[in-house]
């Protein structure tokens, strides 16, 4: 009864280049959530999606960030032109149904932007 | 915007009940209350979830007072390796699910 996967668990990019998190909700879920984390900080909502479509992308910065999680395979968020201030703990939790269903997390992606 | 708060830290023995008390003075009347225990490194683990009264799993206990302003956390008998940041959460509309976070109550068990 595998968790939430997310891969990488450590990532290192160069200003400027893309950053690929990817993210396997358990099984049976079909909501997934990614969230971002600062050092002694709290996670701040970035995403909800459900299956090939985007639910509520009120968290997610404008410009450079996106997201997807396609019919088939791991949900992905994506970063473009990274700088340093993207550097952070991404999580991703995943979810059976919607509205107060509780959310399970995976262990996180730390991006660090050289 | 419904928050949640919480003191931002707390020290106990090992042996000692610990209760940890959350704020949340605008939860709306479909919205649940639900904890998260995270450890460094780590993601947030789901510890419980209620709406009224009380309720209880194998980890411990949630106490909801009727108006529902507020709620307690309780961890029985609690160990080292319960040492941890605890976050208090509610879903702050109804239909959506941006969960808020706060910064946690640090929860530090001493020897």
């Amino acid at each position: 009864n595998a968790g939430v996967m997310q891969n990488p668990r450590h990532l290192v990019r160069r200003r400027g280049q893309e950053a690929r998190l990817r993210c396997s909700p358990m099984k049976g879920h079909s909501h997934v959530y990614w969230y971002r984390q600062l050092p002694e900080e709290g996670l701040k909502f970035m995403v909800y999606l459900q299956k090939e479509n985007i639910i509520d992308e009120s968290g997610m910065p404008k410009e450079r960030f996106s997201a997807e999680f396609p019919k088939e395979g791991p949900s992905i968020l994506r970063i473009q032109q990274v700088v340093r201030g993207d550097s952070a703990a991404y999580f991703c939790a995943s979810s059976e149904g919607h509205s107060n269903q509780p959310q399970h997390f995976g262990d996180g992606t730390r991006l660090s932007i050289l | 915007l419904a928050k949640t708060t919480q003191p931002i830290s707390m020290d106990s023995y090992e042996g000692q009940e610990v209760n940890i008390t959350c704020s949340h003075n605008n939860i709306a009347t479909n919205d649940y209350i639900t904890w998260y225990q995270q450890f460094p490194s780590q993601g947030p683990r789901f510890i419980i979830q209620g709406y009224k009264t009380k309720v209880t799993n194998e980890v411990a206990s949630l106490f909801i007072p009727a108006d529902r302003k507020s709620s307690t956390l309780s961890l029985p008998r609690v160990s080292l390796s319960d040492t941890a940041v605890y976050y208090c959460l509610v879903a702050i509309q109804t239909g959506a699910n941006n969960l808020f976070f706060g910064t946690g109550t640090r929860l530090t068990v001493i020897p």
